[in-house]
């Protein structure tokens, strides 16, 4: 069975710094690319970021490009997202999805994690 | 940016009849990579349809989707108690877009 378990989601102060982990089960995690896709409360879906199954190829959107950095280790079937200089309005829920291809290009979310919460807040 | 308009905002609807759910792109969305997900209250969003008109694993055959270019939509042939939820669609041609949402609700 595929599963994605998110963790490191916790209370920042505006400016901090976070890093999430998702740990990845039931698939050739080497194979596919994996990304970051956010929920705010009460609100829709947000793609933040994507990585190829290398590792080689990230992609951000511009809401966390130059503050996020999206990495993962294929040894350890996991995927990481390290938030910088974190903002009230990164406040979501963080989920990571499985893409349905290798190349985080042209790919849809194919399997979802259940998510992890970040609140940005003094 | 490829921007994704989805009407209409909520549906309501009574469980055993049909829903038609729009989803207008403001640039042409290349050989159809149009998605469409589901999401439930307090849940993570679940594939539905993929390629505009591929059903995912395991969706029953009540979903379907069409269109293509900038016009697309989600139809649900019988609404069933469990397809009360909020509805999403996604494209992947240039970066990657979600729609606002549609929320189905109970009648």
């Amino acid at each position: 069975e595929v599963q994605l378990l998110e963790s490191g989601g916790n209370l920042v102060q505006p400016g901090g710094s976070l890093r999430l982990s998702c740990a990845a089960s039931g698939f050739t995690f080497s194979s596919y690319a994996m990304s970051w896709v956010r929920q705010a409360p009460g609100k829709g879906l947000e793609w933040a970021s994507s990585i190829s199954g290398s590792g080689s190829s990230p992609y951000y959107a511009d809401s966390v490009k130059g503050r996020f950095t999206i990495s993962r280790d294929n040894s350890k079937n996991t995927l990481y997202l390290q938030m910088n200089s974190l903002r009230a309005e990164d406040t979501a829920v963080y989920y990571c999805a499985k893409d349905a291809g290798f190349a985080a290009l042209r790919s849809y979310f194919h399997l979802w994690g259940q998510g992890i919460l970040v609140t940005v807040s003094s | 940016e490829i921007v994704l308009t989805q009407s209409p905002g909520t549906l309501s609807l009574s469980p055993g009849e049909g829903a038609t759910l729009s989803c207008r792109a403001s640039q042409n969305v290349s050989s159809r990579f149009l998605a469409w997900y589901q999401q439930n209250p307090g849940q993570a969003p679940r594939l539905l349809i993929y390629g505009a008109s591929s059903r995912a694993a395991g969706i029953p055959d009540r979903f379907s989707g069409d269109g293509s270019g900038t016009a697309f939509t989600l139809t649900i042939s019988r609404l069933e108690p469990e397809d009360f939820a909020v509805y999403y669609c996604q494209q992947y041609g240039r970066s990657r877009t979600f729609g606002q949402g549609t929320k189905v609700e109970i009648k």
